[in-house]
């Protein structure tokens, strides 16, 4: 089946700094690819929709400018945390589509 | 406001016991349904789902789902679980008008004791 990577698995970062998640998928190309947020004992909330090649779409109430994505080829989106205050401490879950959505792994991102 | 609800936060329950558990979603018009698990330590999978046709949907490792449109409901069931089932599910709705935005519930803990 489909396989979505996410790296890294999880990170510690200070107040003020940035930090990047790779999202991956292994063995096909995605044009489309989401970015998801979850929060302790709560659902995934779409956070945006990264789209190959052109700019992501972002859910209501979601910082683009905090969160940047980049989806730079069909394989490969980034989202970046820039500048990281400790509310921005969750599980980041990404998904690549092919037919239907297929997860990654999830990153823990702890900011201190 | 529109949502996704899992009325079941926690199951906990012994192995061959049946279960169901709940999901119901506010959405007017056609939707497409899943059920994902998610095992400890592991990525989310589609466990099943429903596009259309026959409502009662069977997926994977003995697992089945019922539409019910009427109640706006896509209840998950299995006669006999397992303690291999012990998982996170998190029911999902994509609401046809939004272009393949998937919509979760808050999913339930599942804990099945040997």
């Amino acid at each position: 089946g489909a396989v979505v990577s996410q790296h890294p698995s999880w990170v510690i970062c200070k107040s003020g700094t940035s930090v990047k998640i790779e999202c991956r998928s292994l063995d096909f190309q995605a044009t489309t690819m989401f970015w998801y947020r979850q929060f302790p004992k709560q659902s995934l909330m779409l956070m945006a929709t990264s789209n190959e090649g052109s700019k992501a779409t972002y859910e209501q109430g979601v910082e683009k400018d905090k969160f940047l994505i980049n989806h730079a080829s069909l394989t490969l989106s980034t989202l970046t945390v820039t500048s990281a205050h400790p509310e921005d401490s969750s599980f980041y879950i990404c998904s690549a589509e092919d037919h239907e959505q297929y997860f990654g792994p999830g990153t823990r991102l702890t900011v201190t | 406001a529109q949502s996704v609800s899992q009325h079941n936060h926690h199951v906990i329950l012994s192995e061959a016991a049946s279960l169901e558990l709940g999901c119901n979603y506010s959405y007017g018009g056609t939707v497409n349904l899943f059920w994902y698990v998610q095992y400890p330590g592991q990525h989310l999978q589609l466990l099943l789902k429903y596009f259309s046709g026959d409502p009662l949907v069977k997926g994977i490792k003995g697992f089945e789902a019922e539409f019910i449109k009427s109640k706006f409901s896509f209840n998950l069931r299995k006669p006999s679980v397992q303690w291999s089932d012990t998982a996170e599910y998190f029911c999902a709705v994509i609401p046809m008008d939004s272009s393949y935005k998937l919509i979760f519930g808050s999913g339930t803990r599942l804990l099945v004791r040997p």
